[in-house]
């Protein structure tokens, strides 16, 4: 079945610091591919999200590219802040139900 | 975008109890999704809800201890029945659907926590 399949956090790094959250699937056909972020004590947040192969979502500084050929969605930001502390997700949607990645604590430290 | 709401935030029960969470939409929706989330783990889908025909349950999730409505596009319940300690959670309720462009958006949670 489709499956999601992020990298183990926690992640820690020091403000202005570059940010590479690893996320790679397995699906049959081209699903569509999301971010989604959850802030302490909150629900989860849409992030951003690419549609079909070698799009690029984008949002809040964070970006995310469609790999078709690497079956990836990597998360990247260029410069993180403290305010970016908080838990990601990536996930992918397969007859309209998410499938879930395990979740990534990201820790920014000033 | 939706914007979706949940009641009550957070709640204290008592063993043997239940507790009915409650969802809104400010649009209307073809499907919503009931999910729990235990501490520090990703989430885990309950069931679907969709208006005007049974949920639909998630392998380990059953109609009597989760009983969910969905009586019009921009409302549903999820029932937590006979509550034990182990259903302490966060359950979330998420709205998605082709009018949504096939986005889920997700309520702020509701936090329980059986004692």
């Amino acid at each position: 079945g489709d499956s999601v399949t992020q990298m183990e956090g926690p992640v820690t790094l020091s403000e202005e610091a570059f940010l590479t959250i690893n996320c790679t699937y397995t699906a049959t056909g081209y699903p569509s591919l999301f971010w989604y972020v959850q802030y302490p004590g909150e629900g989860l947040q849409l992030l951003l999200k690419a549609t079909k192969a070698d799009d690029k979502g984008s949002n809040k500084g964070f970006e995310a590219t469609y790999r078709k050929e690497t079956t990836s969605f990597h998360l990247e930001k260029g410069s993180v802040q403290v305010s970016d502390s908080a838990v990601y997700f990536c996930a992918l949607l397969s007859n309209y139900q998410l499938i879930w990645g395990a979740g990534t604590k990201l820790i920014i430290k000033p | 975008s939706a914007v979706i709401s949940q009641k009550p935030s957070r709640d204290i029960c008592q063993r043997g109890t239940s507790l009915t969470i409650q969802c809104q939409v400010d649009s209307q929706v073809t499907m919503m999704f009931w999910y729990r989330q235990q501490p520090g783990q990703s989430l885990t889908l309950i069931a679907t809800a969709n208006q005007g025909s049974e949920a639909t349950y998630e392998s380990g999730f059953v109609i009597d201890k989760f009983p969910i409505s969905r009586p019009n596009l921009t409302f549903s319940t999820l029932t937590v029945s006979n509550m034990s300690p182990e259903d302490s959670s966060i359950y979330l309720c998420s709205a998605g659907g082709r009018g949504l462009m096939e986005t889920q958006y997700f309520g702020p949670g509701t936090r329980l926590l059986v004692l």
